[in-house]
């Protein structure tokens, strides 16, 4: 499996709260991703980075805002929970073959 | 801007019969194409890609993909459903080194 590790696996909050997502590999990878998972839509991009401090949107990329800061580590922050944000969060990673890799998923809720 | 229609959101299928499931794709360049797979509760796993070499291209588990041009389609077939096949899949094609997926396919498959 490729090395990606999402925290927390899941979390339960309340509208209107922060909540950050962190998304971690070990491959070395320049491009990484955030999708939300809900059903009937597949998955959907929320935003993308192309290396260390390069990101971009995706389709869905209101309420949310993303860091790179290092290769290793991209986060995923909802700067005020909505109910409409509740949905599972799957990281992934491309390799130069143009493979993407996902992590295990988070599922949030939020109240 | 490509996109991905996978027909049928459920299909069912006998243990032993043949799987077919349907992704068609609509792209202005010759695409990459994949065929994800998702177990309950897991990530997305990758089962098949197609990059513009062999128009068959065959995956993990006995599943394999033939890209139609023609038919802008990209099945996905395996000659004899196990019970171990029950999941959902997603076909997704690249762009601008992204993935764009189809809003799924669950295959259930009776004994």
């Amino acid at each position: 499996d490729a090395g990606i590790t999402q925290s927390p696996r899941h979390k339960v909050t309340e509208t209107g709260t922060p909540v950050t997502l962190r998304c971690h590999q070990t491959e070395n990878h320049r491009y990484m991703y955030w999708y939300r998972q809900d059903p009937g839509h597949g998955l959907r991009l929320i935003h993308y980075s192309y290396g260390v401090k390069d990101t971009d949107k995706g389709e869905v990329s209101d309420g949310y805002s993303v860091s790179r800061s290092k290769t290793e580590d991209f986060l995923l922050t909802l700067e005020s929970a909505t109910s409409s944000q509740t949905s599972v969060y799957f990281c992934a990673i491309s390799d130069p073959s143009g493979g993407m890799f996902f992590g295990p998923g988070t599922r949030l809720t939020v109240l | 801007a490509q996109s991905v229609t996978q027909l049928g959101s459920h299909v069912s299928v006998s243990e032993g019969a043949l799987v077919l499931l349907r992704c068609n794709y609509s792209s202005s360049v010759p695409p990459y194409l994949f065929w994800y797979v998702q177990y309950p509760n897991q990530g997305l796993q990758l089962l098949l890609k197609y990059t513009s070499a062999a128009t068959l291209v065959k995956g993990i588990n006995g599943f394999e993909a033939e890209f139609k041009k023609s038919e802008t389609s990209f099945h996905l077939t395996k000659p004899s459903a196990h019970m171990s096949d029950a999941a959902e899949y997603f076909c997704a094609v690249s762009q601008g080194g992204k993935l764009i997926f189809g809003q799924g396919t669950e295959l259930s498959v009776k004994p």
